[in-house]
C-alpha cells in the first residue's frame, strides 16, 4: 500500500540555518504530494503541494520538488527563523487507491529554531 | 471564513462510555474526512463523505466506531464502548471537489482521553 516515510527527529537548528527534511514514498500510481505544517497549539495546515513529476512546491521560503525518479520530496528552507518551530508532515495522495483523495501521512518531524 | 471547528476541543472518560464528536466543516466544502492521530504518529485516515454518503472506511474504524454526515453539513463521530487504545487526537478535514491534488482544511482536533 502507499507509505510516506520522513527522516527521524527532531531536528533542531539555530535561526539563520539551512534545513533540510527528507521525505520519501511508496504510491501505486502517480501521487499528489504534500508538505503540512502544525504550528503549537494549531491544526494542521498546508504548507506547500506538487501534483506531479519535477513540479516544484513553495511557500513561505520553503521549497520542495517531486522527484519520480527517487520518489522523494524533501523540505527545504534558506534560513530559518524562530517562527519556523513546528511539527511538519509530508502526504500523499494517491488517485489509484480511491477517488476520495485521502491523505497518507508521514509521521512527522518537530523543528525547534533557537534564537 | 471560519474555517473548520470541532466540538468539543477536549473529552476525558472511562473505559466503556460513548463518546460523541462533532465537526463542522467549511461552508460549501462537499467533502469531509476523519482521521485519528496518536502521539508521535502522522494523521490515519478513518472515514471519508462526500454530502451526506460515507464512500469508504479505513479498516481502522471498527464496529464500535460510526459517522453520520446528515444533510451533508456537519457531521459526528461517535465512539461506543470506548477502549484505552481509542485514546487519540480525532482530526476533521473538509475540502472542496474531487481530485488526488486538493487541498485538505483541518479544524483543530479532539482530544480523547480514555482512562
Amino acid at each position: 500500500g502507499d507509505s510516506v516515510t520522513q527522516m527521524e527527529g527532531p531536528v533542531t537548528l539555530s535561526e539563520e540555518a539551512f534545513l533540510t527534511i527528507n521525505c520519501t514514498y511508496t504510491a501505486t500510481g502517480y501521487p499528489s504530494l504534500f508538505w503540512y505544517v502544525q504550528y503549537p497549539g494549531e491544526g494542521l495546515q498546508l504548507l506547500l503541494k506538487a501534483t506531479k513529476a519535477d513540479d516544484k512546491g513553495s511557500n513561505k521560503g520553503f521549497e520542495a520538488t517531486y522527484r519520480k525518479e527517487t520518489t522523494s520530496f524533501h523540505l527545504e528552507k534558506g534560513s530559518v527563523q524562530v517562527s519556523d518551530s513546528a511539527v511538519y508532515f509530508c502526504a500523499l495522495s494517491d488517485p489509484l487507491t480511491g477517488a476520495n483523495s485521502k491523505l497518507t501521512f508521514g509521521k512527522g518531524i518537530t523543528l525547534s529554531v533557537r534564537p | 471564513d471560519t474555517g473548520v471547528s470541532q466540538d468539543p476541543r477536549h473529552k476525558i472518560t472511562k473505559r466503556g462510555q460513548n463518546v460523541t464528536f462533532r465537526c463542522d466543516p467549511i461552508s460549501e466544502h462537499n467533502r469531509l474526512y476523519w482521521y485519528r492521530q496518536t502521539l508521535g504518529q502522522g494523521p490515519e485516515f478513518l472515514t471519508y463523505f462526500q454530502n451526506e454518503a460515507q464512500l469508504e472506511k479505513s479498516r481502522l474504524l471498527s464496529d464500535r466506531f460510526s459517522a453520520e454526515r446528515p444533510k451533508g453539513s456537519f457531521s459526528t463521530l461517535e465512539i461506543q464502548r470506548t477502549e484505552q487504545g481509542d485514546s487519540a487526537m480525532y482530526l476533521c478535514a473538509s475540502s472542496f471537489g474531487g481530485g488526488a491534488g486538493n487541498e485538505q482544511f483541518f479544524g483543530p482536533g479532539t482530544r480523547l482521553t480514555v482512562l
